[in-house]
């Protein structure tokens, strides 16, 4: 059963520490979307790649957020410095190029204390 | 710039009962809808996609219409049960393969 895996599931951390967050997209999928989630905002796109290429990083904090995919397997999400305001699930979902549909993962949810 | 609006936040409703949760959108220059399940905890999971040339689709209980000139669509469940009870958000994408724009969801109890 493919599946999109994210890991942590959960992380409590520190004001000013690091943070990485790992998707695994489903196999033979090309694009790679972050999501962040919060009660007050819903979902707002963070990043998107096609083919590990970054199309769209706009939605995403420059000074602080970082988006890549150093293989086909692997996109990671990092934080550095993180802040109490980046508190929320973050979710990465994948599909195929001309997709219909999206596979999300079960989020991260991330604590900045 | 798009923008996915979800009437109502909040819905309860009894057992067995039909209902409808709205969503509306600001550019009728949409590619594909698609509605999506959300479970407590959990990740999003895809329940209908209609593409812009479509008016309307069915999975089981579910029917999702789709108005584009006056940028609404509709999600109908039929004879509603406690195991329906999650958040439903509706998405919308411009250009095919480009990145969906979400509501804020609806979230909907189903009492026994």
């Amino acid at each position: 059963d493919a599946r999109v895996t994210q890991t942590p599931r959960h992380k409590v951390t520190e004001m000013g520490q690091e943070v990485t967050m790992r998707c695994q997209p489903i196999l033979g999928h090309n694009t790679v979307f972050w999501y962040r989630q919060t009660m007050m905002q819903g979902l707002e796109l963070l990043a998107y790649f096609r083919n590990r290429a970054p199309l769209d990083d706009s939605g995403m904090p420059k000074d602080r957020f970082s988006a890549e995919m150093p293989d086909a397997t692997l996109a990671t999400l990092k934080i550095q410095p993180s802040e109490p305001r980046d508190s929320a699930v973050y979710f990465c979902a994948s599909g195929e190029q001309g997709f219909e549909k999206l596979f999300f993962g079960s989020g991260t949810q991330l604590s900045v204390l | 710039k798009q923008e996915v609006t979800q009437i109502p936040a909040a819905l309860s409703v009894p057992e067995g009962e039909n209902l409808v949760l709205n969503c509306s959108f600001t550019d009728s220059a949409i590619y594909n809808l698609q509605w999506f399940r959300q479970d407590p905890g959990k990740g999003l999971t895809s329940l209908l996609l209609i593409q812009s040339s479509q008016r309307e689709q069915t999975s089981g209980r579910l029917n999702a219409s789709l108005d584009k000139s006056s940028g609404r669509s509709t999600l109908y469940i039929a004879a509603s049960q406690p195991g329906d009870s999650a958040t439903y958000l509706c998405a919308v994408d411009n250009q095919a393969g480009t990145a969906l724009i979400f509501g804020k969801g609806t979230t909907l109890s189903v009492s026994s």
